[in-house]
C-alpha cells in the first residue's frame, strides 16, 4: 500500500493568498484526521471526517479554514487567505472505524511557510 | 477532555543505555494511549499502543511501554538504545466517544556515542 499521500510537500507563499493542501487516505479508511503541527502549539487537530462527513471541526482555527472531502480518496484543507500565523507543517491521518483503539497512519505531511 | 503530559522535552541518552521516555494521561473514560515517533522530516509513524488488553505492550524496534491505571502512566523503554533512534515521540491519548487523538508536547530522543 502506498499509504496516506499528501501534496504538495513544501508551499511557500505570500500573506493573502489561497493555499490548498491535498491528501489522499488509504484505501478502504473510513476515518480521515487533519492535523496542524507547530513548536508553540505542538500536534493539534483541526477536523475530522467519518465516510466523508465531517465529524468534529472544533479544532479548525477560524472562517479563513475550511476542509472537504468530497469522495472517499481525496480531501482538501484550504486557507483563505493565509497569513504568516498559518505556517506549519499539516498531516493528513486515515484509520478504520471498529473504534478508538485503532492506529492512525501519517502521511508525510506538507510544511506550509506564508512569507 | 483528554490531556498528555510528557515530562522532559529533551531526553538524551548514549548508545546501548536504557531509554526512558514519561507519559502521564488525563482522561474522564477509559483511555486508549499511543506512542508515536517521528523522524526529521516525515510523519508520525505508530511505535505500540495500548487498548485494554495486556497492560505490557510491545512495539517496534524493541520498544515496550506499560500502562498503569494508579498511576496514569504510560511510559516507554527500550533495554539498549541504538543511534537510529534519535528522533522524537509523542504520546497521544483517545477514548470515549470521539475519535480525535490528543497528542503531548513531544519527547526529542537523542543518542550520543
Amino acid at each position: 500500500d502506498a499509504g496516506v499521500i499528501q501534496s504538495p510537500r513544501h508551499e511557500v507563499t505570500e500573506m493573502g493568498q489561497e493555499v490548498t493542501l491535498r491528501c489522499k487516505p488509504i484505501s478502504g479508511h473510513d476515518y480521515l484526521f487533519w492535523y496542524r503541527q507547530t513548536m508553540m502549539r505542538g500536534l493539534e487537530l483541526l477536523i475530522y471526517f467519518n465516510n466523508n462527513v465531517p465529524i468534529d471541526d472544533s479544532g479548525m482555527p477560524e472562517d479563513r479554514f475550511s476542509a472537504k472531502m468530497p469522495n472517499a480518496s481525496f480531501s482538501t484543507l484550504k486557507i483563505q487567505p493565509s497569513e504568516p500565523r498559518d505556517s506549519a507543517v499539516y498531516f493528513c491521518a486515515s484509520s478504520l472505524s471498529g473504534g478508538q483503539g485503532k492506529t492512525q497512519y501519517f502521511g508525510p505531511g506538507t510544511r506550509l511557510l506564508v512569507l | 477532555a483528554q490531556s498528555v503530559t510528557q515530562l522532559g522535552s529533551h531526553v538524551s541518552v548514549s548508545e546501548g543505555a536504557l531509554v526512558l521516555l514519561r507519559c502521564n494521561y488525563s482522561s474522564s473514560v477509559p483511555p486508549y494511549l499511543f506512542w508515536y515517533v517521528q523522524y526529521p522530516n516525515q510523519g508520525l509513524q505508530l511505535l505500540l499502543k495500548y487498548t485494554s488488553a495486556a497492560t505490557l505492550v510491545k512495539g517496534i524496534n524493541g520498544f515496550e511501554a506499560e500502562f498503569k491505571k494508579s498511576e496514569t502512566s504510560f511510559h516507554l523503554t527500550k533495554p539498549s538504545a541504538h543511534m537510529s533512534d534519535a528522533a522524537e515521540y509523542f504520546c497521544a491519548v483517545s477514548g470515549g466517544s470521539n475519535y480525535k487523538l490528543t497528542f503531548g508536547k513531544g519527547t526529542l530522543l537523542t543518542v550520543n556515542p
